[in-house]
């Protein structure tokens, strides 16, 4: 399994401004994910996050909103830019030990983020 | 794209009471099969998975889960639930292509309340 902790675990932002969520993982994973997750509602993937090469992301979340970084194997970090408070909302952290078709994607307690 | 239903958004049982929660997906081919669970304040935690073989899992804290191919169903169930088991209960899915695995999807979540 692999351990993922999140930094920072809430925030309260202003409207128009940009939080950088840090993640990190106790071990090498082979893929990283953001995720969101709205009240009463599923996870919903943002991204991947691939070390060494651009994010890929889902339908409806753009690089420019969303910008990823994944410089190591251990770390990836996303910044919620120009935020509004349809923003407000936790965003989860994941990683995905290989053990090729049977991965299987760890969380991390999440970033609890409100924008007023 | 796959879709992950989980039909029961509250369930609310006494303690001692037998637990079964529904998930039912909509691919069609091979796929990995996942339950996670949220405790209050906590993180999401892998509580079973499934990938081939018995189609009968065990996972941690006494919960089990069965795969029945014909009816693209993955329940979650528990003979005595504990109140120590309220939390929320995500169902998971991802579908093996060849030799590669596609994205994880979600179901909403099931919010499980035991009365002590």
């Amino acid at each position: 399994s692999a351990v993922i902790s999140q930094k920072p675990s809430r925030d309260i932002c202003q409207r128009g401004t940009s939080l950088t969520i840090q993640c990190q993982v106790d071990s090498q994973v082979t893929m990283m994910f953001w995720y969101r997750q709205q009240p009463g509602q599923s996870l919903t993937l943002i991204a991947t996050a691939n070390q060494g090469s651009e994010a890929t992301y889902e339908s409806g979340f753009v690089i420019d909103k969303f910008p990823i970084s994944r410089p190591n194997l251990t770390f990836s970090t996303l910044t919620v830019s120009n935020m509004s408070p349809e923003d407000s909302s936790i965003y989860l952290c994941s990683g995905e030990t290989s053990g090729g078709l049977t991965d299987t994607q760890y969380f991390g307690p999440g970033t609890r983020l409100t924008v007023l | 794209a796959q879709s992950v239903s989980q039909h029961n958004h509250h369930v609310i049982l006494s303690e001692a009471a037998s637990l079964e929660l529904g998930c039912n997906y909509s691919y069609g081919g091979t796929v990995n099969l996942f339950w996670y669970v949220q405790y209050p304040g906590q993180h999401l935690q892998l509580l079973l998975k499934y990938f081939s073989g018995d189609p009968l899992v065990k996972g941690i804290k006494g919960f089990e889960a069965e795969f029945i191919k014909s009816k693209f169903s993955f329940n979650l169930r528990k003979p005595s639930v504990q109140w120590s088991d309220t939390a929320e209960y995500f169902c998971a899915v991802n579908a093996r292509r060849g030799s590669t695995l596609g994205r994880l999807y979600f179901g909403r979540g099931t919010q499980l309340t035991v009365w002590p």
